[in-house]
C-alpha cells in the first residue's frame, strides 16, 4: 500500500514569510497527526485530527500556525509569519484509528533564515 | 500529565552482542507504549507496541520489548545486534484512559560496531 505522502521535502524561507505543507495519509486512515521535530529532540505533536475534526491542538502555536483537514483525507499545515525557531522537520503521520501505531511520512525540512 | 524518558543519549554495542535501549514512562491511566526507529534520511518506522496482554512483545527486525508495570519501564531489546541496527530509537507513550496525545521521548542513538 502507498505510504504517507508529504510535500515539499525541503523549504527555505525568510523570517516573517509564510509557508504551507501538504500531507496525504494512507487511504482509510481516520487519524492524522502533524509533528514538529527539532534537531536532537523527539517529535512534538502539534495537532491531531480524527477524520476532519480536531481532537488535540494544545501544543499548536495558534497565533501563527494553522491546519485543516478538509473532507477527512489530506491536510495542510500553514505557518504565517515564520520565525527563526520554526526551523525543524515537520512530520505528518496517520493511523487507522487513534489507538494504533502511526505511519510517518518522510517529513518536510524547513529552514527559516 | 504523561511523560516519557529515555535516559541514554547514545548506546554503543558490538555486533553480535545483546542490546538494550531504556525507556520509562508516566501516565495516569493504562499505558499504550510504542517503539519507533529512525534510520538516516528515512522517516520514522513503527517497531512494536504494548497495549495489553503478555509483558514481552515482539516486533520487527528481531526486536522485542518488556513491559514492567511496577518499574514503569518499556525497554527495547535484541539478543544479537547487527551493524544495520544503528539508528535513532524513540519510545512513545499514550494514556489509554481517554487522552489523545502521544508523547515521544527525546530518542536514543544506537551505534553498533562491527
Amino acid at each position: 500500500e502507498a505510504g504517507v505522502a508529504q510535500s515539499p521535502r525541503y523549504k527555505i524561507i525568510e523570517k516573517r514569510q509564510s509557508v504551507a505543507f501538504w500531507c496525504n495519509p494512507i487511504s482509510g486512515h481516520a487519524t492524522l497527526y502533524w509533528y514538529q521535530q527539532i534537531l536532537g529532540q523527539g517529535p512534538k505533536l502539534l495537532i491531531q485530527f480524527q477524520n476532519n475534526g480536531v481532537v488535540d491542538d494544545s501544543q499548536l502555536p495558534k497565533d501563527r500556525f494553522s491546519a485543516e483537514r478538509l473532507k477527512g483525507v489530506d491536510s495542510t499545515l500553514k505557518i504565517q509569519p515564520a520565525k527563526l525557531e520554526d526551523s525543524a522537520v515537520y512530520l505528518c503521520a496517520s493511523s487507522l484509528v487513534a489507538m494504533n501505531e502511526q505511519f510517518f511520512g518522510p517529513g518536510t525540512r524547513l529552514t527559516v533564515l | 500529565a504523561q511523560s516519557v524518558a529515555q535516559p541514554e543519549d547514545q548506546v554503543n554495542v558490538a555486533e553480535g552482542n545483546p542490546l538494550t535501549v531504556k525507556c520509562t514512562y508516566s501516565v495516569s491511566g493504562n499505558p499504550y507504549l510504542f517503539w519507533y526507529v529512525q534510520y538516516p534520511n528515512r522517516g520514522l518506522q513503527f517497531l512494536l507496541k504494548y497495549i495489553t496482554g503478555d509483558n514481552l512483545v515482539k516486533g520487527s527486525y528481531g526486536f522485542e520489548a518488556e513491559f514492567n508495570k511496577s518499574q514503569t519501564s518499556f525497554h527495547l531489546k535484541k539478543p544479537s545486534a547487527l551493524v544495520s541496527d544503528s539508528a535513532l530509537y524513540f519510545c512513545a507513550v499514550r494514556d489509554g484512559t481517554g487522552g489523545f496525545k502521544t508523547i515521544f521521548g527525546a530518542g536514543t542513538r544506537l551505534f553498533v560496531k562491527a
